[in-house]
């Protein structure tokens, strides 16, 4: 049971373009979310996350959004850059629940073109 | 501090032998967690320590493997009699107890041939 998926495997958009990422849940449990960037043959690297209390965090370039209602979040980035091109992951976790263990997506590809 | 650190970064082992990585948190980190990322997929919980306790082993974590973090500091992974179903990319990660954000090392890149 995949509780956690992110059902595009890779997305081209073209460089000062947007990047919208999505990811969908089904685990209602789920009161964090948090999204890694991981190049190739390095450890995933923290991005952006968002509480179940909001439904949008910004931090510069990159905006998450939280639609509870639907399990559903989005990570926008604007403007794509080359150097964004990388392997997103969505994450989540019950907070509130002992260990705050992360649970996956699939990951998404994205390729910023020049 | 330099971060999550791992080593080996890379290892080949023939199927049958037995393996361990280590993994050194970040210092001020109580939480320990190992991921295995398998191609294409994303990280799968296998493990997680609070200082020294083991806390919870997701069922990926067959009696082949074994963690200890004796002192509540680095972290070991063993695997024993290695399977090629074993290759994969073991990943290890620290937090604050409660805190919101886990940060992950550069991972051990498994092959068995």
């Amino acid at each position: 049971d995949q509780q956690v998926k992110q059902n595009s495997p890779s997305l081209s958009v073209q460089e000062g373009r947007i990047s919208i990422l999505n990811c969908d849940y089904t685990n209602s449990m789920f009161d964090y979310f948090l999204w890694y960037k991981k190049y190739p043959a390095e450890g995933p690297t923290f991005l952006i996350s968002i509480s179940s209390i909001k439904d949008k965090n910004e931090d510069g370039r990159f905006t998450v959004f939280l639609n509870k209602s639907a399990k559903h979040l989005s990570l926008h980035i604007v403007p794509s850059q080359p150097g964004d091109s990388a392997v997103y992951f969505c994450a989540a976790s019950a907070f509130s629940s002992a260990g705050n263990m992360l649970t996956f997506g699939g990951g998404t590809r994205l390729m910023v073109k020049p | 501090d330099t971060g999550v650190s791992q080593d080996p970064r890379h290892k080949i082992t023939k199927r049958g032998q037995n393996v361990t990585f280590r993994c050194d948190p970040i210092s001020e980190h109580n939480r320990l967690y190992w991921y295995r990322q398998t191609l294409g997929q994303g990280p799968e919980f296998l493990t997680y320590f609070q200082n020294e306790a083991q806390l919870e082993k997701s069922r990926l974590l067959s009696d082949r493997f074994s963690a200890e973090r004796p002192k509540g500091s680095f972290s070991t992974l063993e695997i024993q009699r290695t399977e090629q179903g074993d290759s994969a990319m073991y990943l290890c990660a620290s937090s604050f107890q409660g805190g919101t954000e886990a940060f992950f090392g550069q991972g051990t890149r498994l092959t068995v041939v």
